[in-house]
């Protein structure tokens, strides 16, 4: 069983609508990151979060640390939001553990 | 905010060359950097940890001499694999942490996508 378990796996999403990524995990945590990895492979942090809710212009991150899940969340999605998107645990050992990603595609 | 850079983006060698990436941090100094290989529609595994001054420390299964990595000064390390075989091919991503915020945060590469031919 992989550290961290994304859902779904893939995404089909019509442009406009509201796009939700869950992630768990099982190990403790100092943080969390979501990133985002365009088709051409170069990754971008999205947020960094190790409590509550942070927002980005429309994009949403929120983390439930009793319940070790947290999911990204996309308001009025845009063709332009299609990726695979990576939540990734960083672990007190200093180390990090990603999970396999969600790829993300909005369609016109 | 601070930026990793790797170099090159995609690179083609043929079979028993050697190619080098440079992972570059730009505004900040990373006295430690991480290097990580990507299967496709797998996840991001962790190679090895650079550090600088000092011998990388290699993950289990991953051959140091195949994968030879040096971090000689604060701002860059470079990952050179050796006598590429096309198993080899695959996308290698560099990160870096820079000391002056939390621990807990990083910053990525770009990406390197490698072709062994």
């Amino acid at each position: 069983k992989n550290e961290v378990e994304q859902s779904p796996q893939n995404l089909t999403a019509q442009e406009g609508e509201f796009i939700t990524i869950n992630c768990s995990y099982s190990v403790g945590i100092s943080a969390l990151h979501w990133l985002q990895q365009h088709p051409g492979g170069g990754i971008v942090s999205l947020f960094m979060l190790s409590s509550g809710k942070k927002k980005h212009g429309r994009l949403i991150a929120t983390i439930n640390i009793q319940e070790k899940h947290s999911s990204l969340h996309i308001t009025a999605s845009h063709p332009r939001d299609s990726a695979v998107y990576i939540c990734a645990v960083y672990h007190p050992n200093n180390q990090f553990y990603f999970g396999t990603g969600t790829s993300l595609t909005v369609i016109p | 905010g601070a930026v990793v850079s790797q170099h090159p983006s995609r690179v083609i060698c043929k079979s028993g060359t050697s190619v080098k990436i440079e992972c570059r941090s730009l505004d900040f100094q990373a006295t430690t950097m991480f290097w990580y290989r990507q299967f496709p529609k797998q996840s991001l595994m962790l190679m090895a940890t650079s550090n600088e001054g000092s011998k990388a420390t290699y993950e289990q299964g991953v051959e140091k001499d195949k994968f030879l990595i040096n971090h000689a000064s604060l701002t860059l390390s470079t990952l050179t694999v050796t006598s590429a075989h096309p198993e080899d091919s695959s996308f290698y991503i560099c990160s870096a942490r820079d000391p002056r915020r939390p621990n807990t945060e990083a910053f990525f590469g770009q990406g390197t996508r490698l072709t062994v031919v």
